[in-house]
Formats: C-alpha cells, sequence, structure tokens
C-alpha cells in the first residue's frame, strides 16, 4: 500500500519561500510510470492542482503559479519536494502531496488522476 | 482553464438513501473525469476514474456515469462513513481542475 507525508513548516511569514518534502513509502520514486504531485486546498474552498513531475524530470506546473514554483525528486530518500516562492496570504491552504500513475504515451495529461494522497500539511502564510 | 460545476454544493440524506452528485464542465471531457471522497484530517480517497471505473477497495454502492460536459457520481444505500465532500476532476486539459466540492451530510 502506498503512503505520503507531507513536511514542512506550518507558518510561513509573507513574501518568504515555502518548502515542503513529501516522503514516500510503499512505492519508489524512480517509478517512472507515476507523476508525484501536488495539490492545494483553501480555506473553505476546493482543491487546486499546483503540478507534478516524474522521476525523468518530466514537470507540469499550473499555469497560474508556475514563475513562484519549482519541483524536485530525491530518489535516494524516496521522497519529492516542492518550493514555492513570495508566499502571500492567498497561499495559506492544506497542501496535500499525491501519486499520479501514468497513462501511457497516447494520453495526453500524462497523469490523469490522483491514486494515493498524503494527509495534508496546513500552511498559514502571516507576519 | 475548464471550469467544473458541481450541484448541489451540499446536501442532508439519511442511511440508506440514495445521492447524486452532479459534475458540469464548460467544456466536453470525453470522459476523463474522476471523484474524491474527503473527510477533514484524512487523506483524500479515489473512488472513480475514466467516468466509471471504481478505484481499488471502493465499494460497488459508488457509481460513475456521464459523457461530453455533464457527469455523475451516485452513491446507492448510503452508510455512515459516506458522510464527506466529494469532489469531481477533469483531465481533458492542463491545468487539471477539481470542481468546487459537495458537502454531504446527515439528516
Amino acid at each position: 500500500q502506498v503512503q505520503l507525508q507531507e513536511s514542512g513548516p506550518t507558518l510561513v511569514k509573507p513574501s518568504q519561500t515555502l518548502s515542503l518534502t513529501c516522503t514516500v513509502s510503499g512505492a519508489s520514486v524512480r517509478n517512472g510510470n507515476d507523476f508525484w504531485t501536488w495539490i492545494r486546498q483553501h480555506p473553505e474552498r476546493g482543491l487546486e492542482w499546483i503540478g507534478y513531475i516524474s522521476v525523468s524530470g518530466r514537470t507540469f506546473y499550473n499555469p497560474s503559479l508556475r514563475s513562484r514554483l519549482s519541483f524536485s525528486v530525491d530518489t535516494s530518500k524516496n521522497e519529492f519536494s516542492l518550493r514555492m516562492t513570495f508566499m502571500s496570504d492567498a497561499d495559506t491552504a492544506v497542501y496535500y502531496c499525491a501519486r499520479a500513475p501514468y497513462c501511457g504515451p497516447d494520453c495526453y495529461p500524462p497523469g490523469e488522476y490522483f491514486q494515493d494522497w498524503g494527509q495534508g500539511t496546513p500552511v498559514t502564510v502571516s507576519s | 482553464d475548464i471550469q467544473l460545476t458541481q450541484s448541489p454544493s451540499s446536501l442532508s440524506a439519511s442511511v440508506g438513501d440514495t445521492v447524486i452528485i452532479t459534475c458540469r464542465a464548460t467544456q466536453g471531457l470525453l470522459n476523463s473525469s474522476a471523484w474524491y471522497q474527503v473527510k477533514p484530517g484524512k487523506a483524500p480517497k479515489l473512488l472513480l476514474y475514466g467516468t466509471s471505473v471504481l478505484a481499488s477497495r471502493v465499494p460497488s454502492r459508488f457509481s460513475g456515469n456521464g459523457s461530453r460536459a455533464d457527469y455523475t457520481l451516485t452513491i446507492t444505500n448510503l452508510q455512515p462513513e459516506d458522510f464527506a465532500t466529494y469532489y469531481c476532476q477533469q483531465s481533458y486539459s492542463f491545468p487539471l481542475t477539481f470542481g468546487g466540492g459537495t458537502k454531504v451530510e446527515i439528516k
């Protein structure tokens, strides 16, 4: 059974950079057939896809956030990470990591749905 | 971006009821839809993908249907553990987007 666990700060000051890590167990991030995903949920609002990355480095970001984002995968620790710059109040949310199976060479987007999720970690942006 | 509108935004139902949640997209999705169950403090759970394919270990009382821009999630014989918020999601195009959610509450 695949399990994911987010870790990182719960409080970030405005204009600072958020760094979150997702530790994976029960699966290997080396699996080229998976897309390692970040999703967030603002208070009292729905879910927002942030983006995903594969171990080969294929990365897809939400255009609304692209300029502030970078993702990475650490195969030695079996984890992947998110870095988001210039945090503001609008970024206060619960951040989830998830696994999207690769749907094959004939489909696009290459990761269609989110099979496994972490429990989420709350991040508040406040001075 | 493809916008997904779920209705209703909330509903009250009793154990044993049948519940239908709809998801309307701003364009056709060619069956590239999925549904999730979200409970506070717990990992969200994939219920269905490809419109109607039941995810692993999901009870058969959950079913999905739809075509073009309109999709539904049906829960028959509602159980106590089904009280949660449900979200649809599209994977027809980037950015992947979710509906606004439907909260299913106990009547």
